[in-house]
């Protein structure tokens, strides 16, 4: 079946340290995508990835890092550098064609 | 700049009942417009798009949507909510020519039995 992978569903750190969140797709999509949500605020845009060795910054991009060396993944690294880490972050991706995006289950991330 | 607006934070409607959620948009060209729908602690599922055409669009679970161009609205309705439409709903917009979107920030829909 295709479709959109994230690993770990659940990632508890301690505040201070890196933390990198997976994402794999297998619908050979060009574009991929990182949301961060919280309560009450819908989704804001991270980075994101029209094609593999180039990406860009959203919204809030401030304290998180990407990389996308191939086509089929796009992790995430949260840094130390991030003032509110906690928050359920999902990955998104799209093909060249449509605007429609296809979204993994997602990952929660806890930083004690 | 583009932006989207869902009006209810919250609704809560019974089993059986009709069921309308509000969006609307802003964005100086035609949009690419979008209903999602998200069970807690999961990703976002795609319950309808509109791209063109007829400007009433029919998804998956029943849901349909109508784009009105005059009042920048993409409205959702479903006919008859069932208990497992339990969930929280995003309206998103995004423009024909990019791959970004813009999001709501959602309507919580909580069904009554």
């Amino acid at each position: 079946d295709g479709g959109i992978t994230q690993s770990p569903k659940y990632l508890f750190r301690k505040e201070g340290q890196n933390v990198t969140l997976s994402c794999e797709q297998n619908l050979n999509h060009d574009a991929m995508y990182w949301y961060r949500q919280d309560p009450g605020q819908g989704l804001r845009l991270i980075y994101y990835s029209q094609i593999v060795n180039d990406f860009q910054k959203g919204d809030i991009a401030e304290g998180y890092s990407v990389s996308r060396e191939k086509k089929e993944s796009f992790p995430l690294t949260v840094t130390s550098a991030q003032k509110n880490p906690t928050a359920f972050y999902l990955c998104a991706s799209s093909s060249t064609e449509f605007n429609e995006q296809f979204f993994g289950p997602g990952t929660r991330l806890t930083v004690l | 700049a583009q932006s989207v607006t869902q009006p209810d934070i919250h609704i809560t409607v019974s089993e059986g009942a009709s069921l309308e959620l509000r969006c609307n948009y802003s964005y100086g060209a035609t949009p690419y417009l979008f209903w999602y729908v998200q069970s807690p602690g999961q990703g976002l599922q795609l319950l309808l798009k509109y791209f063109s055409g007829d400007t009433l669009v029919r998804g998956i679970k029943g849901f349909e949507a109508e784009f009105k161009r005059s009042q920048s609205s993409f409205n959702l309705r479903k006919p008859s909510v069932h208990w497992s439409d339990a969930a929280e709903y995003f309206c998103a917009v995004g423009p024909r020519s990019a791959r970004q979107l813009t999001f709501g920030s959602g309507t919580q829909l909580t069904v009554l039995p």
